[in-house]
């Protein structure tokens, strides 16, 4: 099945730094969604985009639906150790469906 | 907040075993559930979506006589592994949208099943 491009595939940051990653298609999407699963959970949402252009943000995540309607984008600002885990992206296109990203882990470095 | 919730949350059994995964969802109602499996260290891959007193669509790929999906209430989808081999052994997941007439509505996910077959 189709996946999204995400980058970086994993980022190893410490403790107060900011973090960014990205997701990009090659087919335009209606929604984008970012996700965020621990170990042997289910994914939980993040932050929901529904218009291109839109930026939002939800406590130290920011997240940005692009113009183009082919990319967005997840900032996290002063990263805590909670913060580790598996992001992912995912793009809702007119059928419904959700098509995910490779995914980002994200560790941080005591 | 939506909460969907999945069980069991882990099956170990031995080949050639039949399983049921059942999904809830437990605050709201969903016409449309979805099931996704998930290898290590892999995304999510959408297997197949499951309608609500109708028969399931199923991803291209996945054989529908091996993975039986009944959705037969706006709050209940089950999915069954038939005859299940070591190959299946797999993080399965669903997710269900809030039904409402607005269409913005985005998917919640349950814990995942971690299916484990001998």
């Amino acid at each position: 099945g189709q996946q999204l491009n995400q980058s970086p595939q994993s980022m190893f940051i410490q403790e107060g730094e900011d973090v960014s990653m990205n997701c990009t298609s090659s087919s335009i999407f209606n929604t984008w969604l970012w996700y965020k699963q621990d170990p042997g959970e289910g994914p939980v949402l993040l932050i929901a985009l529904y218009k291109a252009g839109e930026l939002t943000s939800n406590g130290r995540l920011t997240a940005q639906f692009g113009i183009t309607r082919k990319d967005s984008f997840l900032n996290i600002s002063a990263s805590i150790p909670s913060d580790v885990g598996i992001y992912f992206c995912a793009g809702r296109g007119g059928n419904e469906k959700l098509t995910f990203g490779t995914g980002t882990r994200l560790t941080i470095i005591p | 907040g939506a909460v969907v919730s999945q069980h069991p949350s882990w099956v170990i059994c031995k080949s050639g075993t039949s399983v049921k995964i059942e999904c809830r969802s437990l605050d709201f109602q969903a016409t449309t559930m979805f099931w996704y499996r998930q290898f290590p260290k892999q995304s999510l891959m959408l297997m197949a979506t499951s309608n609500e007193g109708s028969k399931a669509t199923y991803e291209q790929g996945v054989e529908k006589d091996k993975f039986l999906i009944n959705h037969a209430s706006l709050t209940l989808s089950t999915l069954t592994v038939t005859s299940a081999h070591p190959e299946d052994s797999s993080f399965y997941i669903c997710s269900a949208r809030v039904l409402t007439g607005h269409s913005n509505q985005p998917q919640h996910f349950g814990d995942g099943t971690r299916l484990s077959i001998l």
